[in-house]
């Protein structure tokens, strides 16, 4: 079945370290979003990428990076410079001209810093 | 800035009942487009309804409608027959354009929804 991956589901974390959440996607879509989730808050975008080997930030990059090196995946790596790491995670992606900006959505990950 | 507002984190239903969730937006945009999402447990987002700004008659999808009111920037979600499964977090969502001819989304903060049997 067609879908989005994302792994690991559950990631705990030292402070101080970097850590990259997988996304992984077959259905062939060109856009992809990194998207968080704190508890009481709605989404906020982090990082999205169009096509191969570009993106932009989002609103909250700060303390993200993110690479597009195929069209079916968008690693995310939470690196030690974001001051408060814990949270869950949710990717996304969408085909340039399906129904207009409807996205689908792994199942996302939850991080946790200890 | 385009913003979503959904002012209540939980509400209660009854099974078979009809509930409405709430939702209102501030954009200048004249072409915009609203979205509905469901969140279950489990944490993956379901889309539930799509309202297209220039759309006359209100969206449908089953169970869910959409009661869009343009003057007032509104964008409730009207669940109607509501069952057990239909408990999860629901958010109110709107597009938002970017160069190339993507879209990004903005979400609001969410409701809990609860269905008592």
């Amino acid at each position: 079945d067609g879908g989005i991956t994302q792994s690991p589901k559950y990631l705990f974390r030292k402070e101080g370290q970097n850590v990259t959440l997988s996304c992984e996607q077959n259905l062939n879509h060109d856009a992809m979003y990194w998207y968080r989730q704190d508890p009481g808050q709605g989404l906020r975008l982090i990082y999205y990428s169009q096509i191969v080997n570009d993106f932009q930030k989002g609103d909250i990059a700060e303390g993200y990076s993110v690479s597009r090196e195929k069209k079916e995946s968008f690693p995310l790596t939470v690196t030690s410079a974001q001051k408060n790491p814990t949270a869950f995670y949710l990717c996304a992606s969408r085909q340039k001209g399906g129904r207009v900006g409807e996205l689908f959505f792994g199942e996302g990950s939850r991080l946790t810093v200890l | 800035a385009q913003k979503i507002t959904q002012t209540q984190p939980g509400m209660f239903v009854q099974e078979k009942e009809a509930v409405t969730l709430d939702c209102t937006y501030d954009t200048s945009d004249q072409s915009y487009g609203l979205f509905w999402y469901k969140q279950p447990s489990s944490g993956e987002m379901i889309f539930l309804i799509y309202q297209g700004s220039y759309d006359e008659q209100n969206a449908t999808e089953g169970r869910y409608s959409l009661n869009f009111q343009k003057a007032r920037k509104s964008a409730n979600l009207v669940i109607s027959a509501s069952q057990l499964g239909d408990s999860a977090m629901y958010f109110c969502a709107m597009r938002e354009p970017v160069s190339g001819g993507y879209n990004k989304l903005i979400f609001g903060a969410g409701t809990r929804l609860a269905v008592h049997p």
